[in-house]
């Protein structure tokens, strides 16, 4: 049973298209977060949410908005994509928003803007 | 603002052998140090968590340390196997929970 489950996995889209990238956590866990790594390997978060409420968003550019309709979903929605957008998306959960706690991540997000 | 530095970048060694992988940080102002493992095309999977208030952790072959002073952690591998061959992350939390990464480590234990 998936605790961090993200969907879809592969997507490969055009340049200004709108798209969407579903994360679920079947953990119980408050706080969800997006991290995004790059083509050189390099993880770097996005956003946090604790209990639906965003708490930190890293410089990411208003074309990336993430939705949290429960706690147990993050939602990223990104407008007007750009080739510099592909990348691997992670979401993860972690029971509550202070350090101390595992950080769980689901499988990844495979995104190619072409 | 916090540098997470990973030393080597890649590492190939033969089965069987001890190994260390290194990870510095700048700002010793953390709440813990998480080491991932991250297989091609997968996410990653925590493996060790340790607490700033400790100076290691233990999981099977697996063996993390933690000098905030000196702003350095190991991750010990005894007894390398093949299905170890992954890229080792470690990550400093501070504040709310989010992680700072360092590049990784790119293991290769080779039969």
């Amino acid at each position: 049973d998936t605790a961090v489950s993200q969907t879809p996995k592969y997507l490969v889209t055009q340049m200004g298209n709108d798209k969407s990238i579903k994360c679920e956590q079947n953990l119980g866990h408050d706080t969800m977060y997006w991290y995004k790594q790059d083509s050189k390997k390099f993880l770097k978060i996005m956003f946090s949410y604790n209990n639906k409420e965003l708490i930190i968003n890293e410089t990411v550019p208003n074309r990336f908005s993430p939705k949290s309709p429960d706690k147990a979903h993050l939602n990223l929605h990104i407008n007007s994509l750009e080739l510099g957008d592909s990348a691997v998306y992670f979401c993860a959960s972690s029971q509550d928003l202070w350090g101390g706690n595992t950080i769980y991540f689901g499988e990844g997000s495979w995104l190619t803007v072409v | 603002k916090q540098e997470v530095t990973q030393i080597p970048a890649a590492l190939s060694v033969p089965e069987g052998e001890n190994l260390v992988l290194n990870c510095s940080f700048t700002d010793s102002a953390i709440y813990n140090l998480q080491w991932f493992r991250q297989d091609p095309g997968k996410g990653l999977t925590s493996l060790l968590l340790i607490q700033s208030s400790q100076r290691e952790q233990t999981s099977g072959r697996l063996n993390a340390s933690l000098d905030k002073s000196s702003g350095r952690s190991t991750l010990y591998i005894a007894a390398s196997q093949p299905g170890d061959s992954a890229t080792y992350l470690c990550a400093t939390a501070a504040g709310y929970s989010t992680l700072t990464f360092g590049k990784g480590t790119m293991l290769l234990v080779s039969p």
